[in-house]
């Protein structure tokens, strides 16, 4: 049984320039979340999709957005990349109505934006 | 504004002797609190969570125990072994329900054989 999958595990950008990742549930989940990790500091939430659309958000600018597909992936996109996006971005699945600890996470995206 | 604290950024234990990770919280509507595991390379792993309906959580040889006053809760890790070396993450949410977990900075445990 596959986890959390999450593509690519490293990318490189320049700033100004678009970026678009991609994750896979966890076989039998229907929710995903999104989570930037930046160097030294834990993870901080993004937002949350279920049924395709987005259900909660953190205190992200709208240059973050995401999709969630018919079959549960996700992506997330960030618009006119900055430095400071450089960060470890984190997928969470689950099924929703189940409590916290039913969030399971991908190893990440790796993102550097030079 | 950090809502919730890990003030040690790391902690050094002698294997089979007791590890105790702190964390504080400062937003009162907190009322769910869990501890994850992350090893390098890999995603945050849940390990143990509690409601702010108790006050101590046990899971084999990890609990967690819960100061609503003092706002803050700490992981005992007993006995602690050399596996058990991972960054450990504080996290906080408003309901059990909720995908929006605040998180602190972590806190980097070494098990010394």
């Amino acid at each position: 049984d596959a986890g959390v999958t999450q593509s690519p595990t490293h990318l490189i950008k320049t700033r100004g320039q678009q970026v678009t990742l991609r994750c896979s549930p966890k076989s039998g989940h229907d929710t995903v979340s999104w989570y930037q990790q930046a160097l030294g500091q834990g993870p901080q939430f993004i937002f949350q999709y279920y049924e395709e659309e987005e259900r909660q958000r953190g205190n992200f600018p709208d240059r973050f957005s995401g999709h969630q597909f018919p079959n549960y992936s996700s992506e997330l996109n960030v618009n006119a990349l900055l430095l400071g996006d450089s960060a470890l971005y984190l997928c969470a699945s689950s099924f929703r109505g189940l409590a916290n600890e039913k969030l399971f996470f991908g190893s990440g995206t790796q993102l550097s934006v030079l | 504004d950090q809502q919730v604290k890990q003030n040690s950024p790391s902690l050094s234990v002698q294997e089979g002797r007791i590890s105790i990770l702190n964390c504080d919280y400062t937003n009162s509507m907190f009322d769910y609190f869990l501890w994850y595991k992350k090893y390098p390379a890999e995603g945050p792993t849940f390990l143990i969570s509690i409601s702010s309906i108790k006050d101590k959580n046990e899971d084999g040889r990890f609990t967690v125990f819960l100061n609503k006053s003092a706002k803050h809760l700490s992981l005992h890790i007993v006995p602690s072994q050399p596996g058990d070396s991972a960054v450990y993450f504080c996290a906080a949410s408003v309901g059990a329900g909720s995908y929006q977990l605040t998180f602190g900075k972590g806190t980097k445990l070494s098990v010394i054989p």
